[in-house]
This record gives C-alpha cells, sequence and structure tokens, in this order.
C-alpha cells in the first residue's frame, strides 16, 4: 500500500531565507508525486507535480522539488520565502503500479515571519 | 479556477440523519474524488470515480457510499451520520488518474 509522510507538523522562516519542506513516500511501482497549498480559508490549489524525467521540478509562486528515488523523497524548496507564502503544505502520491487512489499527507504548516 | 461547485457549503445535521453533498463540474473531467479533511490527519479518500458508474472505495469510506450517474455530479451519501463524520469534505477531479487534481471550496458538516 502506498504511504506519505511529512515528518514536520510546522516549519517557521524568516522571510528572505530558503525554505524547505520535507515529504518521504512508499510507493510499489513508480511514484507520481505532488505538492498542494491551502491558504487559511481556502481550497487546495497545485503546486508542482513529478511524474518522470527531471528529478527537479519547478512549480507555481517560485516553488520547486526534488525528487530522490534512492532517499524516497519529495522535499518542497524555495530559495527566498515570502510572508504571503505562510499556509498549509500538503504532499501526495500515486503509486504508478496501479490504481487511481492519490494519498495526501497529513500537511506542515509553514509560517514566514517578516 | 476550475469549475467545480459543492452543495451545500455548510450543514448542520443531526446524529442518525441521511446526508448528501454534492459535487458538481463544468470541465468533463473523468476522475472524481471526495475527501475529508481533519485536523492531523490532512486530506483522507473516502471514495472515488473513473468514470460514469464507476467507483471505488478510499480510505475512509465506512458509513459513505457514493454515486455518479453523469459525468457532472458526483454525489457522497453519509447514510446514518455521526459525530465522528463532523469534518470538511472537500470534492476534487482529474483529468487522468496521473494528473494534478482541482478541488472544490470545501462543505463544512457538522453532525450534532
Amino acid at each position: 500500500a502506498q504511504s506519505v509522510a511529512q515528518p514536520e507538523d510546522q516549519v517557521n522562516v524568516a522571510e528572505g531565507n530558503p525554505l524547505t519542506v520535507k515529504c518521504t513516500y512508499s510507493v510499489s511501482g513508480n511514484p507520481y508525486l505532488f505538492w498542494y497549498v491551502q491558504y487559511p480559508n481556502r481550497g487546495l490549489q497545485f503546486l508542482l507535480k513529478y511524474i518522470t524525467g527531471d528529478n527537479l521540478v519547478k512549480g507555481s509562486y517560485g516553488f520547486e522539488a526534488e525528487f530522490n528515488k534512492s532517499q524516497t523523497s519529495f522535499h518542497l524548496k524555495k530559495p527566498s520565502a515570502l510572508v504571503s507564502d505562510s499556509a498549509l503544505y500538503f504532499c501526495a502520491v500515486r503509486d504508478g503500479a496501479g490504481g487511481f487512489k492519490t494519498i495526501f499527507g497529513a500537511g506542515t504548516r509553514l509560517f514566514v515571519k517578516a | 479556477d476550475a469549475g467545480i461547485t459543492q452543495s451545500p457549503r455548510h450543514k448542520v445535521t443531526e446524529t442518525g440523519t441521511p446526508v448528501t453533498l454534492r459535487c458538481h463540474q463544468t470541465e468533463n473531467h473523468r476522475y472524481m474524488y471526495w475527501y475529508r479533511q481533519d485536523p492531523g490527519h490532512g486530506l483522507r479518500l473516502i471514495h472515488y470515480s473513473y468514470g460514469v458508474k464507476d467507483t471505488d472505495k478510499g480510505e475512509v469510506s465506512d458509513g459513505y457510499s457514493v454515486s455518479r450517474s453523469k459525468t457532472e455530479d458526483f454525489l457522497l451519501t453519509l447514510e446514518s451520520a455521526t459525530s465522528s463524520q463532523t469534518s470538511v469534505y472537500f470534492c476534487a477531479i482529474s483529468l487522468a488518474g496521473d494528473n494534478e487534481q482541482f478541488f472544490g471550496p470545501g462543505t463544512r458538516l457538522t453532525v450534532l
């Protein structure tokens, strides 16, 4: 069965500093990996995905993520954080071996302080 | 925003009553999903559909049923609501199984 873990409930970073939100996964086949963001009192928005190809994936709002097969990780990164990046971030995985279920992590709350 | 609406947006009901939540899309996407969001659990998949009349269970399907008689509508029914089903429910759609999902605005359900 597929699973995804976000080991940090909360990440605090100062504005202008780089940020990393961690995600590890477990699947039996090739992983399809996603990051979503939920701003306060709003629905979820897609940020980026990895299906195949380059390990470094670029997405919306200056975010990027690095797929690391050996470490089964897909960490979300941004070189310079903004206060407006403060939100709840979800990592999600679908097992490419079959089925259509996408499993989400518990979420990591990012606080960016001015 | 993708054309996804959920109704109702808020509902308060009593334990033991049936409740139906509706998700409607105008994007003609094949796949539709129902999730619940609870603190500490993130999003958990309840049921999903990969076509008209084609549905399957997710992680937390007990106490829930779904129906999809048209491409654009995906209904979630709580057969006999319990307090543990108090949650925010999100519908999502995707063009294909490996594509990103687009989410509706959510329905806040309170079961007293």
